[in-house]
């Protein structure tokens, strides 16, 4: 199995600002997905992060508000560019091992953004 | 449109009693899982299954492939079992991107 670390874990942040999360993952996976959970929402894939290339995006998911990297099989980042109150939300870094498609899931980023 | 529905929404429940939970789902997937939300947000992977059944302590899941359905069951339910309940499928042919039921609310009263 694979632990995944998330930070931060929570913010606040002022409309127009830019925030970067981290996910580190205690092991090689061969995926890694990033999610967004609206309140009340179910989880909505932004993109799949890809080892040394850029992101796939999911349909309204745009790479200049959601840049992502992925510089090693086991560590990605998120960033919320630009941001407003409408991206208040829990993001989710995810990994699924290839092998035996077993997903894991880091413990969420709680962003406020006044 | 894939869909994935989940019933019920909401769930309260007593301490003790037995609790079923259950996704349906419109086409051929390759696996499903059952995911465990906890009020701070996190998610624990409970099961992934593409048939049959599986047990783990007081939690069991199933799935029925012909009937597109599956069902997740907590005996002796506990207070710390109260968090969200989500299915979530990937879909034969798709890139490997779930598709998440919106989950289901637990609560388990002592």
């Amino acid at each position: 199995s694979a632990v995944i670390s998330q930070k931060p874990s929570r913010d606040i942040c002022q409309r127009g600002t830019s925030l970067t999360i981290q996910c580190q993952v205690d092991s090689q996976v061969t995926m890694m997905f990033w999610y967004r959970q609206q309140p009340g929402q179910s989880l909505t894939l932004i993109a799949t992060a890809n080892q040394g290339s850029e992101a796939t995006y999911e349909s309204g998911f745009v790479i200049d508000k959601f840049p992502i990297s992925r510089p090693n099989l086991t560590f990605s980042t998120l960033t919320v560019s630009n941001m407003s109150p409408e991206d208040s939300s829990i993001y989710l870094c995810s990994a699924r091992q290839g092998s035996t498609g077993e997903l894991f899931f880091g413990e969420g980023s709680r962003l406020t953004v006044l | 449109k894939n869909e994935v529905e989940q019933s019920p929404q909401n769930l309260t429940a007593q301490e003790g009693e037995f609790i079923t939970i259950n996704c349906s789902y419109s086409v051929g997937i390759s696996a499903l899982h059952w995911l465990q939300q906890h009020p701070g947000g996190g998610i624990v992977s409970l099961f992934m299954l593409s048939s049959g059944k599986k047990k783990h302590g007081r939690l069991i899941a199933t799935i029925n492939i012909q009937e597109k359905h599956s069902s997740l069951h907590i005996t002796a339910s506990h207070p710390r079992d109260s968090a969200v309940y989500i299915c979530a499928v990937r879909y034969r042919g798709s890139q490997g991107n779930l598709i998440f039921g919106k989950g289901t609310k637990l609560s388990v009263k002592p």
